[in-house]
């Protein structure tokens, strides 16, 4: 059974540039959800997606947008960085059934975005 | 809006004795609490949940208290060792048909295990 993987592992951008980071959740899992997580604070929730749709989403501007594969893969896209978007990006898959409740959730090891 | 709590920044305690991680949390519709291990360069790993149905899990050393009339829940880590030094993050949702799946999660508490 593999885990959460995310890539890349770490990326340097430039303010105002575009970025897509990658996660492939766990097998088994059909939810992805994404956490950014500034130094010293906790994850805090981006968006979840679920039968590659949006399925709720934190106080994110519209510049973060993201995708579902139908292979339960997923990708974060952030428009016109701001050297506030710098933090770690983490990535949970988890397993939705029907329309109750989300258990099993599991992190990646996130990918650190520096934007200078 | 910090819904979920940790004040204590760090903890330090000695190889063998109870390690004691607090967390308070806001929103009374939290009903699912989970704990979180994290080491640098990796991402959250689950450690302990538990429902509001309960006031008492445990899983081998790991005990979480949860007192809902407190809106308090701790981790007890019994006996610490020095591999347990890590950052710990306590995270509630609602349970239910309208929860997303949002974890909402406090600061963290850095524990440091001393041989």
């Amino acid at each position: 059974e593999t885990g959460v993987t995310q890539s890349p592992t770490h990326l340097i951008k430039t303010r105002g540039q575009q970025v897509t980071l990658r996660c492939s959740s766990q097998s088994g899992h059909n939810t992805v959800s994404w956490y950014q997580q500034a130094l010293g604070q906790g994850p805090q929730f981006i968006f979840q997606y679920y039968r590659e749709e949006e399925n709720g989403r934190g106080n994110f501007p519209p510049r973060f947008s993201g995708l579902q594969f139908p292979n339960y893969s997923s990708e974060l896209n952030v428009n016109a960085l701001e050297l506030d978007d710098s933090a770690l990006y983490l990535c949970a898959s988890s397993i939705r059934r029907g329309a109750g409740d989300v258990y099993g959730y599991t992190f990646g090891s996130g990918t650190r975005l520096t934007v200078v | 809006d910090q819904q979920v709590k940790q004040n204590s920044p760090s903890l330090s305690v000695q190889e063998g004795r109870i390690s004691i991680l607090n967390c308070d949390y806001t929103n009374s519709m939290f009903d699912y609490f989970l704990w979180y291990k994290k080491y640098p360069a990796e991402g959250p790993t689950f450690l302990i949940s538990i429902s509001s149905i309960k006031d008492k899990n445990e899983d081998g050393r790991f005990t979480v208290f949860l007192n809902k009339s407190a809106k308090h829940l701790s981790l007890h880590i019994v006996p610490s060792q020095p591999g347990d030094s890590a950052v710990y993050f306590c995270a509630a949702t609602p349970h239910g048909s309208s929860n997303t799946g949002k974890l909402i999660f406090g600061q963290g508490t850095t524990l440091q295990v001393k041989p």
